[in-house]
């Protein structure tokens, strides 16, 4: 079965400040790597989607993230965070086989003005 | 284009009881799946269902069911509802099934069983 890891359940930063958050995930095969993000009273929205090509993935917001195999991750970053990114950030995976998501546990994220 | 509608947004019900929610997916898209978003236990997949017929089903017990019509709409159902159910139930659409097409979320139900 697979499973996703968020290890940062927390966390704080300031305006400007950069942001990293980890995702791993523990399945053998070829997976496709989703980042969702969930503001405060909002349905859950799409921020980035990985099938395959170029690890390095573009989304909306300014959001990358970088699949790297061989550490089974795929780690979210913004170089300058911003108060209106406050929210709830989701990692999930699915295999090619199905069509069911495993989510993370999810990040809370705020930004001190 | 519309996005994914789910009825009601709110339900209270009491334990024993039990509740259908329903899910209008994205015109076109023939996919819909269901999660149950908790505090304790995060997002949890229920079950996916695609031309009507349940493709996958997530670890829950038997009083959690569905079913989907030919124009692709969803309905879940809970039966004899604990105070554990309690949660927020989540509708997601896709396109087809697999690789390539995203999720796109519904705002949820948010059902409170006291």
């Amino acid at each position: 079965a697979q499973s996703v890891s968020q290890h940062n359940h927390h966390v704080i930063l300031s305006e400007a400040a950069s942001l990293e958050l980890g995702c791993n995930y523990s399945y053998g095969g070829t997976v496709n790597l989703f980042w969702y993000v969930q503001y405060p009273g909002q349905h859950l929205q799409l921020l980035l989607k990985y099938f395959s090509g170029d690890p390095l993935v573009k989304g909306i917001k300014g959001f990358e993230a970088e699949f790297i195999k061989s550490k089974f991750s795929f780690n979210l970053r913004k170089p300058s965070v911003q108060w209106s990114d406050t929210a709830e950030y989701f990692c999930a995976v699915n295999n090619n086989a199905g069509n069911m998501l495993t989510f993370g546990g999810g990040t809370r994220l705020m930004v001190k003005p | 284009k519309a996005g994914v509608t789910q009825t009601p947004r709110y339900l209270i019900k009491t334990r024993g009881q039990q509740v259908t929610l329903s899910c209008s997916p994205i015109s076109g898209h023939r996919s819909v799946s269901w999660y149950q978003q908790t505090p304790g236990q995060g997002l949890q997949f229920l079950f996916e269902y695609f031309s009507e017929t349940q493709r996958n089903k997530g670890n829950f017990p038997g009083r959690f069911s569905g079913r989907q019509f030919s124009n692709s709409r969803s309905e879940m159902n809970v039966s004899t509802l604990e105070l554990g159910d309690s949660a927020l139930y989540l509708c997601a659409s896709s396109l087809n099934r697999g690789q390539g097409d995203g999720y796109t979320f519904g705002s949820g139900t948010r059902l409170t069983v006291v």
